[in-house]
C-alpha cells in the first residue's frame, strides 16, 4: 500500500525566513513525487514534480529514497506563498492515480 | 489553453435524492480521474478512465456511487440516493496520457446533501 504523511497540519513563517514543509511516504516499489498548491479560492495545481528536479516560484524539493522523504523548501517565504500545499505520490500502477498527504496550510506573516 | 471544467461548482441536495457531476476534461487528454476531497479524509483517488478501457473503480467507496466516460471526453459521476457523509468537494482531473502523471485539476463541484 502506498501512503503520503504530512506531519504538519499548519505552519507560520514570517515573510523572509526559510519555510520546509515535510512529507514522507511509503511505497515498496519507485515512486514519483509531486507536490500540489491550492491558493485561497483557486484550483489545486502542480507546483514541482521530483522527476524535473526544478525549482518553481524559488522552491525545490529532493526525493530522499533513504528516509523516504520528499520535503519541499524555499529560503525565503513570501507572503504570497501562503496556500495550502500537497505532496502527492504516484505509484507504478496501471492507473498512476496521485494518493495524497493531508495537507499543510502555510501561512507566511508579513 | 481552456483547463479542466467543472459542472455545477455547487449543489445542494436533499438526503436520498441523486445528483450527478459533470467533467470536460483538457482537450486531448486520455486520462480522467475523480477525486473527493472531504474534511475528514482529505483527497481520495474515486474512479479512473484511460481511453476506451474498462475504468478503474477502486476508490469508489460504495455502489452508490458510479462514473461514465462518453465518448473518451466527458465524464458524469453519479451518486444514488446521497447520505450525509457524501458531503465534498468532488475534483475532476486529466492527464494527456498514462506514461505521464502529471494531472491537471478541475475546480470542483461542492455538494452538500442536507
Amino acid at each position: 500500500a502506498q501512503r503520503v504523511t504530512q506531519p504538519e497540519k499548519l505552519l507560520s513563517v514570517f515573510k523572509g525566513a526559510p519555510v520546509e514543509l515535510k512529507c514522507n511516504y511509503s511505497y515498496s516499489g519507485s515512486p514519483e513525487l509531486f507536490w500540489y498548491v491550492q491558493y485561497s479560492r483557486q484550483r489545486l495545481q502542480l507546483l514541482l514534480r521530483h522527476i524535473s528536479r526544478e525549482s518553481i516560484k524559488g522552491f525545490t524539493a529532493d526525493l530522499n529514497k533513504g528516509e523516504t522523504s520528499f520535503h519541499l523548501k524555499k529560503p525565503f517565504a513570501q507572503e504570497e506563498d501562503s496556500a495550502m500545499y500537497y505532496c502527492a505520490l504516484s505509484g507504478a500502477g496501471s492507473a498512476r492515480q496521485l494518493t495524497f498527504g493531508s495537507g499543510t496550510q502555510l501561512t507566511v506573516l508579513p | 489553453g481552456a483547463g479542466v471544467s467543472q459542472s455545477p461548482s455547487n449543489k445542494v441536495t436533499e438526503k436520498g435524492k441523486d445528483v450527478e457531476l459533470r467533467c470536460d476534461p483538457i482537450s486531448g487528454h486520455t486520462a480522467l480521474y475523480w477525486y473527493r476531497q472531504s474534511l475528514g479524509q482529505g483527497l481520495e483517488f474515486l474512479i479512473y478512465f484511460q481511453g476506451n478501457s474498462a475504468p478503474d473503480k477502486s476508490g469508489l467507496p460504495s455502489d452508490r456511487f458510479s462514473a461514465e466516460r462518453t465518448g473518451g471526453s466527458v465524464s458524469t459521476l453519479t451518486i444514488q440516493r446521497t447520505q450525509q457523509e457524501d458531503s465534498a468537494v468532488y475534483l475532476c482531473a486529466s492527464s494527456p496520457s498514462i506514461g505521464l502523471a502529471v494531472q491537471y485539476f478541475g475546480p470542483g463541484t461542492r455538494l452538500t446533501v442536507t
